[in-house]
């Protein structure tokens, strides 16, 4: 079984900052199944990114993906205020056929 | 633009069985992706607990695999979710979402609270 790990836990930085936070998995993985996701509270998570650096549909160019193998990072190049929310990576295709990391807060310094 | 809605009870008794169905509309349940359930436990993170496609394919987490089953109803363009034999640890946020092979899980439910208490 595949396990992701993210890090750091919690981000603590300003608007107009940039954010990097990074996803390992445990072993080498196929970068085309690799999604990152924002969740604010109380609402549902949003897809971000997929296939490890493909923006979905709506998300702004100031979020970015990359990485292969087993890591993996996500890049928000100026924090709006409507990013500071939490972010989790995920793994499917895989067995089992999803595999969520635990999330990265990015929280208001 | 399409649309998944959770609906259930909102509190189960423990040792009971909890259903649950998200209702599609928007897009036919029978176009071809994937279709999940995820879970939440208050303020931690997400737990994936089951999949289907309308090839009859169904995909659980092994953790939770001997107490879940999820269908697919193509007439009424829902799927469902049952969880048996009910503890406290099953208390979380359960979110519907479908599943586009190669893109993620592009859209979710609002998700629906459900506690497990007596």
């Amino acid at each position: 079984e595949i396990v992701l790990t993210q890090s750091p836990g919690t981000l603590s930085l300003s608007p107009g900052e940039s954010a990097t936070f990074s996803c390992r998995a445990s072993q080498s993985v196929r970068s085309s199944h690799l999604a990152w996701y924002q969740q604010k509270p109380g609402q549902a998570p949003r897809l971000l990114i997929y296939a490890a650096s493909s923006r979905a549909t709506g998300i702004p160019d100031r979020f970015s993906g990359s990485g292969s193998g087993a890591d993996f990072t996500l890049t928000i190049s100026r924090l709006e205020p409507e990013d500071f929310a939490v972010y989790f990576c995920q793994l499917y295709g895989e067995s089992p056929l999803f595999t969520f990391g635990p999330g990265t807060k990015v929280d208001i310094k | 633009q399409g649309l998944l809605q959770e609906s259930g009870p909102g509190l189960v008794r423990p040792s009971e069985t909890l259903s649950l169905t998200c209702t599609v509309s928007g897009y036919s349940i029978s176009s071809g992706y994937y279709w999940a359930w995820i879970r939440q436990p208050p303020g931690k993170g997400l737990e994936w607990i089951a999949s289907a496609h309308q090839s009859g394919s169904t995909y659980y987490n092994p953790s939770l695999k001997s107490r879940v089953t999820i269908s697919l109803d193509t007439s009424k363009n829902q799927f469902s979710l049952k969880v048996t034999s009910l503890t406290a640890t099953d208390t979380a946020v359960y979110y519907c979402a479908r599943f586009d092979y190669g893109f993620g899980l592009d859209f979710w439910g609002q998700g629906a609270l459900v506690t497990v208490s007596s």
